[in-house]
């Protein structure tokens, strides 16, 4: 089955700078790579996602590249704020019936003022 | 709107003791249903899935079995529990494979 790895357990970046979290995967199939954000002790919300027939998406200060060749993607956040603080999950769609998703370790990101 | 609820918010229980969480979902006919496992502190491992009513795809069981008994209710129950099942469950729906996932609030498990 799919492994998503996600590089960086910990991020730690000041207010303003930009935030990047990288993840790979194993599965050639694998098509659909969304990311979630968790808030300290609550669920989890979709932040973005990116489908493998593109290789950048931007939503605002938001930012997913895709690297198909090397099975690599990743999420940039830029001009980060206090709020952007959370763990962020990056995830891989393997099934192309789109019902399995495998997600990332997380990465537990700190935005100092 | 579609509206996602889980229950129970929290739960204490007994190793041994049986369980049953819920989900249902509200404003979205024939949703996929999803239920994940969070270990503290961990990533999310899916443990079933449903695409429709009364069929329910096991991921990875975990002495846990799940049901679809309403188009748009997701039940995650066992009669046993192990202290290996203390963790956060969540319910999520989708509008179809390969879509935005959306999550319950979720329920804190403790087995003791």
């Amino acid at each position: 089955g799919e492994k998503v790895e996600q590089h960086e357990s910990t991020l730690s970046v000041r207010e303003g700078d930009s935030a990047v979290i990288n993840c790979t995967y194993t599965d050639t199939a694998s098509s659909y790579f969304p990311w979630y954000k968790q808030e300290a002790g609550k669920s989890l919300h979709f932040v973005i996602d990116i489908r493998s027939n593109v290789d950048r998406k931007q939503s605002q200060r938001l930012i997913v590249l895709l690297d198909k060749k090397a099975k690599r993607f990743s999420l940039h956040i830029t001009a980060t704020q206090p709020e952007d603080s959370a763990i962020y999950f990056c995830a891989a769609d393997y099934n192309n019936a789109g019902a399995k998703l495998t997600f990332g370790g997380g990465t537990r990101l700190t935005v100092r003022p | 709107a579609q509206t996602i609820h889980q229950w129970p918010v929290a739960e204490i229980k007994a190793v041994g003791s049986p369980l049953s969480l819920g989900c249902t979902i509200k404003g979205k006919s024939s949703p996929n249903l999803y239920w994940y496992w969070q270990a503290t502190g961990g990533t999310l491992q899916q443990l079933f899935y449903s695409i429709t009513v009364g069929q329910v795809e096991s991921v990875v069981q975990l002495n846990l079995s799940a049901s679809r008994p309403k188009d748009d209710q997701f039940i995650l129950s066992t009669e046993k529990l192990l202290l290996s099942h203390s963790g956060f469950y969540l319910c999520a729906w989708s509008r179809t494979g390969g879509d935005t996932l959306y999550f319950g609030a979720g329920t804190r498990l403790s087995v003791l």
